[in-house]
């Protein structure tokens, strides 16, 4: 069974570009998260799609959004780059909304 | 919005010891509690659960513990060997909901 695959592995932008990161989940899975990873904080909560709609965003700004696809794969969109958005940005999937399964990440640098 | 806290960054044990590592959260609707571990240039591999109607669960050498009461769990590894060394978060989601992680802890076994 093929793993949550995350693409691409890194990405380097500069400030004001847009960034977008693609994940595909486990198959069968419906649900997808995304988490970012800022150099010395935790996981933290983007977004969470489910069926194709957004169920819940964090604590993060508009320009942060992102969209499930009909074979439940996803899309993060990082507009308007800014220094501090550089991170590793993980997605996790899930069939039951209790245990995720996450890629190996992004790892997006803006400069 | 820190709904899941580990405020250890690091842990060192020896070889042998037992490695405990801590999370509180605040979010009295959480239900469900997991442990995942993450290598370098990885994403976290999920580790262990608990459900919230339990206040143990062993799985070989690890074992987490939940205290509803105080909004406290732990992971007991026992006895800690040098591949344990890695980043161990703390998750928690209630029913229906999206997982919060804690900031992590960094676990180091000493040979």
């Amino acid at each position: 069974e093929a793993g949550v695959t995350q693409s691409p592995t890194h990405l380097i932008k500069t400030r004001g570009q847009q960034a977008t990161l693609r994940c595909s989940p486990i198959s069968g899975h419906t649900s997808v998260y995304w988490y970012q990873q800022a150099l010395g904080l935790g996981l933290q909560f983007l977004l969470w799609y489910d069926e194709g709609e957004e169920r819940n965003r964090g604590n993060f700004p508009p320009r942060f959004s992102g969209r499930q696809f009909p074979n439940y794969s996803s899309e993060l969109n990082v507009n308007a780059l800014e220094l501090e958005d550089s991170a590793l940005y993980l997605c996790a999937s899930s069939s039951n909304r209790r245990r995720v399964h996450f890629g190996n990440g992004t790892r997006l640098t803006v400069t | 919005d820190q709904q899941v806290k580990q405020n250890s960054p690091s842990l060192s044990v020896q070889e042998g010891r037992i490695s405990i590592l801590n999370c509180d959260y605040t979010n009295s609707m959480f239900d469900y509690f997991l442990w995942y571990k993450k290598y370098p240039a990885e994403g976290p591999t999920f580790l262990i659960s608990i459900s919230s109607i339990k206040d143990k669960n062993e799985d070989g050498r690890f074992t987490v513990f939940l205290n509803k009461s105080a909004k406290h769990l732990s992971l007991h590894i026992v006895p800690s060997q040098p591949g344990d060394s890695a980043v161990y978060f703390c998750a928690a989601s209630a029913w229906g909901n999206d997982m919060r992680f804690g900031a992590g802890t960094r676990l180091t076994v000493k040979p």
